[in-house]
């Protein structure tokens, strides 16, 4: 069964203080690893697919990582508007389709 | 907007009531997913389909619910005889059919609430 552990659950920065949030994962065969972003009571926005250990994608003050267990999003300089929380899904080789499974998420507060 | 859409945004229901949500998803795009999210958890897959057939059920997905894809275009999720359980988001993704992976994307979602 497809597993996907995300740490810390909460974490507070101030502004311009760069941090990491971590997602291990565990999935028999990796299609895709997915990072989202959701507001409070909105649907999650898409941010990163990566595919392959040693991938690196970056967007703004966001870049994302993998290796064959984990993946980071690493968050440079922070600003008040990255305050959400931040999902980290996998999709597996094996099934049919394309569920995604996802960690329980990151909460994200950046302070001014 | 040619983004995801969902209606309706919120339902208050009564225990035992029949409820409908619709998903309209992305125009160019084949497959559509259903998931269900609840307060401090990531979403969880319910069912999806692949143009109108639906290829994939969630083992957790009761026979209380129902789920259609009519000629391939919107989708509704059909849920009999409410339950204060049921009581959660329900979100919808849509994505294109590509190699390696297709990108889901996320509607607002609709909040339901059962008293």
């Amino acid at each position: 069964e497809d597993q996907v552990t995300q740490s810390p659950e909460a974490l507070r920065l101030q502004e311009g203080e760069s941090s990491s949030l971590n997602c291990s994962y565990t999935v028999s065969g990796l299609r895709g690893l997915f990072w989202y972003r959701q507001d409070p009571g909105k649907g999650p926005e898409f941010l990163f697919t990566l595919y392959s250990a040693g991938e690196e994608k970056e967007k703004e003050r966001l870049k994302a990582t993998l290796t064959k267990k984990e993946s980071f999003l690493h968050i440079t300089a922070p600003k008040p508007e990255d305050s959400a929380t931040y999902l980290c899904a996998v999709q597996a080789k094996e099934t049919s389709g394309s569920r995604l499974t996802f960690g329980e998420g990151t909460q994200l507060t950046v302070n001014p | 907007d040619t983004g995801v859409s969902q209606d309706p945004r919120h339902k208050i229901t009564k225990r035992g009531q029949n409820v409908t949500f619709r998903c309209d998803p992305i125009s160019e795009h084949n497959r559509l997913y259903w998931y269900r999210q609840t307060l401090g958890q990531g979403p969880e897959f319910l069912t999806y389909f692949q143009n109108e057939a639906q290829l994939e059920k969630s083992r957790l997905l009761s026979d209380r619910f129902s789920a259609e894809r009519p000629k391939g275009s919107f989708s509704t999720l059909e849920i009999q005889r409410t339950e204060q359980g049921d009581s959660a988001m329900y979100l919808c993704a849509s994505s294109f059919n590509r190699v390696p992976s297709d990108t889901q994307y996320f509607g607002p979602g609709t909040r339901l609430t059962v008293l």
